[in-house]
Formats: structure tokens, sequence, C-alpha cells
């Protein structure tokens, strides 16, 4: 069974840096391209990350690219989101998911975690 | 612009069936969608993927009362003998030039 556990959430203020941690297990983890999806209130749910199976390719969304970095640690199973310069708008539940295709980045998702809750305020 | 639309809430009794839908925008009207099912407090759960001519596979564990369909633009998510379990928000998803995106979500409330 693919279990996704997030860490790493909290309380951080404007301008400040949190580093999320998604830990995997279930599947062969290094064949999977992996994302980070958010959600918020405001703005629905906005894809966030992805970084390939061996972690040698990465894409952003406008909203975090030059601001967040994704990578992943296949001998530890477990991908990972360093976030900087945060913002008020950046407060939203986190959550990691599996890409559904072996081998392949940009795929329909086919697990998700429970979420690790982010909030950003001065 | 690759979008998703649903409607943001829908009613249905229990025992009853219930069609909820996600319309992709003219431009992407052939693409495949995912749906989700995200309970409260709780993680999404990925349920299917319908693709443009209707057919759809599902997640494991998904009962036979979740099924998926398609007509031009929209893809269609029925659940049948509803329980009060269903009650859930169940949102969309799609990807295309680099990038994903997700549907409103329809909250469901099973009376």
């Amino acid at each position: 069974e693919v279990q996704l556990v997030e860490s790493g959430g909290g309380f951080i203020h404007t301008g400040g840096s949190l580093r999320l941690s998604c830990a995997a297990s279930g599947f062969t983890f290094s064949s999977y391209a992996m994302t980070w999806v958010r959600h918020s209130p405001g703005k629905g749910r906005e894809w966030v990350a992805v970084v390939s199976g061996s972690g040698g390719m990465t894409y952003y969304a406008d909203s975090a690219r030059g601001r967040f970095t994704i990578s992943r640690d296949n001998s530890k199973n477990t991908i990972y989101l360093q976030m900087n310069s945060l913002r008020a708008e950046d407060s939203a539940i986190y959550y990691c998911a599996k890409v559904m295709v072996r081998g392949v980045i940009f795929r329909l998702f086919d697990s998700w975690g429970q979420g690790t809750r982010v909030s950003v305020s001065s | 612009q690759l979008v998703l639309t649903q409607s943001p809430s829908a009613t249905a009794s229990l025992g009853a069936s219930v069609r909820l839908t996600c319309t992709l925008d003219s431009g992407h009207n052939s693409f495949t969608v995912a749906w989700h099912q995200q309970q409260p407090e709780k993680g999404p759960r990925f349920l299917m993927k319908v693709d443009h001519d209707g057919s759809h596979s599902k997640g494991d564990g998904i009962p036979d009362r979740f099924s998926g369909s398609s007509s031009g633009a929209e893809r269609y998510l029925t659940i049948s003998s509803l329980q009060s379990e269903d009650e859930a928000d169940y949102f969309c998803q799609t990807w295309g030039s680099g990038i994903w995106v997700f549907g409103g979500g329809t909250r469901l409330t099973v009376l």
C-alpha cells in the first residue's frame, strides 16, 4: 500500500523559510516523479512543483519559481520542499502526491499524503 | 488556458445516485481528467481517471458504486447507492503544457 507522510509545516513569519518533507513507502520510489500541491481557501488547489524520479529534472509553478526548491533523496524515500521568502499568500495545506506512471513526469496523480499546514503571517 | 470548471455544491439523498460534472475549456476538450475525493480532515484519495471517450480506470479499492463517463468537454463522476461516508469534496485534475490544474471542487452533501 502506498503511503505518503508529510511533515515540517508550522507557523512562520513573512520572509522566513521552511522545509517540508514527504516520506514515501509501498512503491519503487525512485521510479516515480513526485509533486507538491497546496490548498488554501482563497486560491483553491494549486500545483507547486514536481521532481523526476532520479531528481534530475524539476519544474515549478510561476508562484513558486525562484523561491521554492523541490528535491528528493532516493536513499531515504523522501522528497523535500524548501520554501524561502515566504509570503502570507503561501499559507495553505501542502500535500505531496505521486505521479501515476512510472518514468514519466507529466501525468495524473494517484496517491496523496494527509498534508501539512503552513501558516505565514507578519 | 487550461481550465476545469465544477459546480461548488451538490446534494443528494442517502441511497440515491448523483452525477458530478467537470468541464474542460473548449481548447482542451479531449483531455483526460482524474477524479479525487477529499473527506473532511483527510488527504485526497484518487478515485479514477476518465478519458475523452468515456473509458475510465479506477484506483485500488474504489467500490463499484463509483463510475466515470464523458460527453464532449464534460467528464462525469457518478456515485450510486450513496452512503454517508460519500459526503466529501470531489475535485478533478488534468495536466498540459507543463502544468497541472484542478477544478474548484464540488462539496457533496448526503441527506
